[in-house]
C-alpha cells in the first residue's frame, strides 16, 4: 500500500528519557513534515525537510532533533522528555507537480505520553 | 503571519440533514490553497476537499462542497445528507502558493445525531 507510515503508534515513557519516532513514505514525495497536535487538538508545524534538506524549523526546543537519512524517511528524536511533550505527533509528506500543490498525506500519528 | 479561524468549536446535525462549518483566514496573498481535513476518533487525518484560490468555481466532492468567498476570505464547508460516519473534528487549513506549509485552524467538532 502507498502510504505514510509512522512507528510506534503509541509511546509511553518516563520523564528524562530519550525516544525516537520513525516515519517513512513510499509516495515518492520530496517534502516531509513533523506536526504536533496538543491536548486541545491544535496542529502546529515543527519541521519540514525537502529532499533531506531542512526547510522549516519552527520555534521548537533543542531537545527535538529531526533526521532525514533520505527523502523517504524523516525521524524525530526527543531528548530529556518532559511532561509537556505529551501530544500526538504526525508525520506528513507532500509533492508539488507542475506548479500545483495537492496538500499533505498524513501518517496515522504517534501518541506520546510522558509520565 | 497567516491565521485561520474556525469560530465554531462544536456543531451538531441530525442524520440526513445539512450542516455548514465556517472558516475565515487572513492573508495578503492572491495565490494560495485552502483545505478541509477530517479527523475521526481513529486519529487519522483525511483530506476532505481542496480549493485553489485562483479558481472561482467552488470545489465539490460527493456530499461535501465549499463556499469560497475570496474577497471576504471565507471558506465554509457544507456537508449534505449527513451520515454517522461524518462525526469527526474538521480542520480548515491554508497554504500560501509557493510554500509547502499548512497552517491549521483550531478545528470544529461535528456530532451527528441519529
Amino acid at each position: 500500500d502507498t502510504a505514510v507510515s509512522q512507528t510506534p503508534k503509541y509511546l509511553v515513557t518516563q520523564m528524562g528519557n530519550d525516544k525516537s519516532i520513525k516515519c517513512e513514505q513510499n509516495l515518492g514525495h520530496d517534502t516531509m513534515y513533523w506536526y504536533k497536535q496538543d491536548s486541545k487538538k491544535f496542529l502546529k508545524i515543527m519541521f519540514s525537510y525537502n529532499n533531506k534538506e531542512l526547510i522549516i524549523n519552527e520555534t521548537v526546543p533543542n531537545r527535538f532533533s529531526p533526521k532525514s537519512p533520505d527523502k523517504a524517511h524523516l525521524n524525530l528524536h526527543i531528548n530529556s522528555l518532559e511532561l509537556g511533550d505529551s501530544a500526538v505527533y504526525f508525520c506528513a509528506s507532500s509533492q508539488a507537480a507542475g506548479g500545483v500543490w495537492y496538500g499533505y498525506t498524513f501518517g496515522s500519528g504517534t501518541r506520546l505520553t510522558v509520565v | 503571519a497567516q491565521t485561520v479561524t474556525q469560530s465554531q468549536p462544536e456543531m451538531s446535525v441530525q442524520e440526513a440533514e445539512t450542516v455548514t462549518l465556517s472558516c475565515t483566514y487572513d492573508t495578503s496573498e492572491s495565490d494560495y490553497y485552502l483545505f478541509w481535513y477530517k479527523q475521526p476518533p481513529s486519529r487519522q487525518m483525511i483530506l476532505v476537499i481542496r480549493q485553489e484560490a485562483y479558481k472561482q468555481q467552488n470545489a465539490t466532492e460527493n456530499r461535501f462542497s465549499v463556499n469560497f468567498q475570496k474577497a471576504a476570505k471565507s471558506f465554509s464547508l457544507k456537508i449534505s445528507d449527513s451520515q454517522l460516519g461524518d462525526a469527526a473534528m474538521y480542520f480548515c487549513a491554508y497554504n500560501e502558493g509557493g510554500s509547502e506549509k499548512l497552517v491549521f485552524g483550531k478545528g470544529t467538532k461535528l456530532t451527528v445525531n441519529p
